[in-house]
């Protein structure tokens, strides 16, 4: 299995506070993703990061920021959590250094509730 | 628009049965995988398969990419292939993968 872990692995917060997610890998890869995943969603992406401090935007990125400040670190921040962030969130890293992602590989997941 | 979908949405069988998923995916997508999600909620890649036939085991999977759609192939089911299989392409001229809803198969024993 490909070196990826994701902290906290649960959480509990309150509407309107800030809440960071943390993916770490020790793969070396290129491509790192954020998915959220929702009952009759699906998994759903939410920002992807392509090289240190090179990032963008998914499907789902309002309420959310991301940074990669090291090649085995990305992060996820909500800003101000509200309900509708209530989810389990997913982290994935994909293709070598240097090359164009092909085969994804996915983190254990973070369930996070927002109160 | 870009769309992968995923058929059929459920399917029961018992411990030993064979099942085929089916997976439909739009002009703009390319290069599908496939992932199973067991019951604890790990994902887990079971083919990158932009093409062709490839096997691991008891499961396999057909890629037509002239048709659109991609084939997962599950023989000899066990209780331990229950779970939501997932199919995904990747955005043509983006670095994305966008998934289908998935099918959640049960093997009864």
């Amino acid at each position: 299995d490909a070196g990826i872990t994701q902290s906290p692995r649960h959480k509990v917060t309150e509407t309107g506070t800030p809440v960071t997610l943390r993916c770490h890998q020790t793969e070396n890869h290129r491509y790192m993703y954020w998915y959220r995943q929702d009952p009759g969603h699906g998994l759903r992406l939410i920002h992807y990061s392509y090289g240190v401090k090179d990032t963008d935007k998914g499907e789902v990125s309002d309420g959310y920021s991301v940074s990669r400040s090291k090649t085995e670190d990305f992060l996820l921040t909500l800003e101000s959590a509200t309900s509708s962030q209530t989810s389990v969130y997913f982290c994935a890293i994909g293709g070598t250094s240097g090359a164009s992602t092909d085969t994804q590989y996915f983190g254990p997941g973070t369930r996070l509730t927002v109160l | 628009g870009i769309q992968v979908e995923q058929s059929p949405p459920d399917l029961i069988l018992q411990e030993g049965a064979n099942s085929t998923l089916r997976c439909n995916f739009s002009d703009s997508v390319n290069n599908l995988q496939w992932f199973h999600q067991n019951p604890w909620g790990q994902l887990i890649n079971l083919f990158y398969i932009p093409s062709g036939t490839k096997q691991n085991g008891r499961l396999s999977a057909t890629t037509v990419a002239t048709e659109r759609y991609s084939l997962l192939y599950i023989s000899s089911s066990q209780t331990t292939d229950s779970g939501v299989y997932f199919c995904a392409g990747l955005i043509q001229g983006a670095q994305k993968l966008v998934f289908g809803q998935g099918t959640r198969l049960t093997i009864n024993p």
